[in-house]
């Protein structure tokens, strides 16, 4: 199947610190790209998005950050909280479809 | 608002079987999408329907199949089942289509076994 690759399948944070997760990209001509959430026994959940003609976009405690020449993606946590503990996917729309990458599972130490 | 409703939620089947998945968007959400979800694989895109008609389809083998209703349910049907369609299906809605949102509302989703 299709999808968009990652960098760690896991990634172990201490509470109260940042959390950084990674994604690349191969389609150069994607433009748009999503940040989903999924927790355990639950669908993803939309976190951000961020389009092509941006570097960055800020939301709640999350910041997506966009290397169009790299082609790599980034979603940042601020003080990361055990509610943050979940499945991280980084999606884009390619051919008019969702694609999503396998994942990056976000542990909180305590 | 209720959220997406997916049933049913778990469902046990043998291979050659069909199953039917069923899928309520939320209300006012006219684009469904379905995604089947394994642990290798991930989340892989299965097809996505826009007032009745499929819009885009992923690639999986015919024996998948949907179909939208004008009160914008959807469900999907898989034939002949295999062992390796033992998955997580994902049903998500959005009031546009793809074409204009990434923002989909997931459903919790139907895990079905196949032994």
């Amino acid at each position: 199947g299709e999808s968009v690759g990652l960098h760690l399948p896991t990634l172990s944070v201490q509470e109260g610190d940042n959390s950084i997760i990674n994604c690349a990209y191969s389609n150069s001509a994607s433009d748009y790209f999503i940040w989903y959430k999924q927790e355990s026994g639950k669908g993803p959940q939309f976190i951000i998005d961020i389009r092509s003609n941006m570097d960055k976009r800020q939301g709640q405690r999350v910041t997506v950050l966009l290397n169009k020449t790299v082609k790599h993606l980034s979603l940042q946590i601020a003080a990361t909280q055990p509610g943050d503990s979940a499945v991280y996917f980084c999606a884009e729309k390619r051919d008019d479809k969702i694609i999503f990458g396998k994942g990056t599972r976000l542990h909180i130490l305590p | 608002k209720a959220g997406v409703t997916q049933t049913p939620r778990y469902l046990i089947k043998t291979r050659g079987q069909q199953v039917t998945l069923s899928c309520s968007p939320i209300s006012g959400h006219r684009s469904v999408s379905w995604y089947q979800q394994t642990p290798g694989q991930g989340l892989q895109f299965l097809f996505e329907y826009f007032s009745e008609t499929q819009r885009n389809k992923g690639n999986f083998p015919g024996r998948f199949s949907g179909r939208q209703f004008s009160n914008s349910r959807s469900e999907m049907n898989v034939s002949t089942l295999e062992l390796g369609d033992s998955a997580l299906y994902l049903c998500a809605s959005s009031f546009g289509t793809t074409l204009n949102t990434g923002e989909l509302f997931f459903g919790e989703g139907s895990r079905l076994t196949v032994l």
